[in-house]
């Protein structure tokens, strides 16, 4: 149980683009689902929150025209990036907590991007 | 803000050997979990302790939560080479309705036979 994918799990696209990225719960409903970023070797850093039905929360520092989230039902959330240049090139993961999970995260398998 | 570190960064252990990593907040911990993340992975849920002074255990590893529960350790025995990856702590702070992880830095390990 708590399986929670991502898709796609790798894209590499042109400067200048947008990249939908998407986030399901599988086999749970998530009231909250989380977004972070996490460049090689080093730690998952928050980018933002979302709760189903209301806007996304951003984290101090991350761009909301830059970062679109949207979280449109109790399973799925889509992070947007909007105009792509090379300093976006990371690895995005999401996180889902389920409804009375006591704060337990179920991590998708990530995304990685590449902009080229 | 709450900030979580965590020691050592790298870890390099022998087979068999024991080792542990360690992570303190600077601010008062609602709960704290472990997660660990193979290299090329995503972070695995391993454990969350949200009682003070709280001690778990799953195999060889033992997990403990401070007594003011700001600091937390994670202790791998008889190390194996199934351990190896990148593990984090990751506190929620008392005041957050959400669950926000804020993850420690993490602690590498790699084994050697």
């Amino acid at each position: 149980g708590a399986v929670v994918s991502q898709h796609p799990s790798r894209v590499i696209c042109k400067s200048g683009t947008s990249v939908k990225i998407e986030c399901r719960s599988l086999d749970f409903q998530a009231t909250t689902m989380f977004w972070y970023r996490q460049f090689p070797k080093q730690s998952l850093m928050l980018m933002a929150t979302s709760n189903e039905g209301s806007k996304a929360t951003y984290e101090q520092g991350v761009e909301k025209d830059k970062f679109l989230i949207n979280h449109a039902s109790l399973t799925l959330s889509t992070l947007t990036v909007t105009s792509a240049h090379p300093e976006d090139s990371s690895f995005y993961i999401c996180s889902a907590r389920a409804i009375n999970s006591a704060d337990t995260q179920y991590f998708g398998p990530g995304t990685r991007l590449t902009v080229l | 803000g709450q900030q979580v570190m965590q020691i050592p960064q790298y870890q390099h252990v022998q087979e068999g050997e024991d080792f542990t990593t360690y992570c303190n907040s600077s601010t008062t911990l609602s709960n704290i979990q472990w997660y660990k993340q193979r290299p090329g992975g995503h972070p695995v849920f391993l454990i969350q302790l949200v009682k003070s002074g709280e001690v778990k255990k799953q195999k060889r590893l033992t997990f403990q939560f401070g007594e003011a529960k700001k600091n937390s350790s994670l202790h791998i025995t008889a190390t194996q080479t199934t351990d190896v990856g990148t593990y984090f702590c990751a506190g929620v702070g008392t005041t957050d309705s959400w669950g926000k992880l804020q993850f420690g830095a993490g602690t590498q390990v790699v084994v050697t036979p």
